[in-house]
């Protein structure tokens, strides 16, 4: 079984770059089978998926935030990461890592990280 | 706005049926599998129905799940208190590659 880990600040500044990291465990992030990815989820608001990328290295962004999100993957620490430039209190969100692909949606979930954004 | 469209509640008595609808477009559940999740407060959602009907090992068959063209739905039967919650629905979107969700419906259970 699969496990999927997220790990970053809770707390960043607006105007600063939020990073997130999640780990894999129990898979590897070489699989071909899955994209990974990150969704976020609002307090109190539903699900937005905001990026995934392939084990090649190929990313896809949420149109709504391509500007500001970067993905990378690490297959020696068999990690990847988000990066989202300029955060402002609208990024406030739970954040989750997820192993994706287009039969199963999301088919893990990380347990979630709260990040603020807030002076 | 979501790419799918989910009624934003829905509720029920114990023991009674209800279903949440979940629309989309030819890129997303016309052309891919629906998946329907649930997520209880302060916890990450769990997969209920994958692949437009099949189900998890674990969850009940009360719980099923249908699809016909860029429509889906999730149907509950003999409703009972714990299945109080968020219920999402979800698909791959062919020109995003990426998943694309529904708002979310409140489930309450009266």
């Amino acid at each position: 079984q699969m496990q999927l880990r997220e790990s970053g600040p809770g707390l960043v500044k607006p105007s600063e770059t939020l990073s997130l990291t999640c780990s894999v465990s129990g898979g590897s992030v070489t699989y071909n089978t899955y994209y990974w990815g990150w969704i976020r989820q609002a307090p109190g608001k539903g699900l937005e998926w905001i990026a995934s990328i392939y084990y090649s290295g190929t990313t896809y962004y949420n149109p709504s935030l391509k500007s500001r999100v970067t993905m990378s993957v690490d297959t020696s620490q068999n990690q990847f990461s988000l990066f989202l430039t300029s955060a402002t209190a609208a990024d406030t969100a739970v954040y989750f890592c997820a192993a994706i692909n287009p039969i199963l949606a999301v088919d893990y979930w990380g347990q979630g990280a709260l990040v603020t954004v807030s002076s | 706005q979501s790419m799918l469209t989910q009624p934003p509640s829905a509720s029920g008595t114990p023991g009674q049926r209800v279903t949440i609808s979940c629309s989309g477009s030819s890129s997303n559940i016309g052309s891919n599998p629906v998946n329907w999740y649930q997520q209880l407060p302060g916890t990450a959602p769990r997969v209920l129905i994958y692949s437009n009907n099949q189900r998890p090992s674990g969850v009940p068959d009360r719980f099923s799940g249908s699809k016909s063209g860029t429509s889906a739905s999730l149907a509950i039967t003999g409703l009972q208190s714990e299945d109080e919650a968020d219920y999402y629905c979800a698909a791959w979107h062919d020109s995003l590659n990426g998943v694309v969700f529904g708002g979310g419906t409140k489930l309450t259970v009266l």
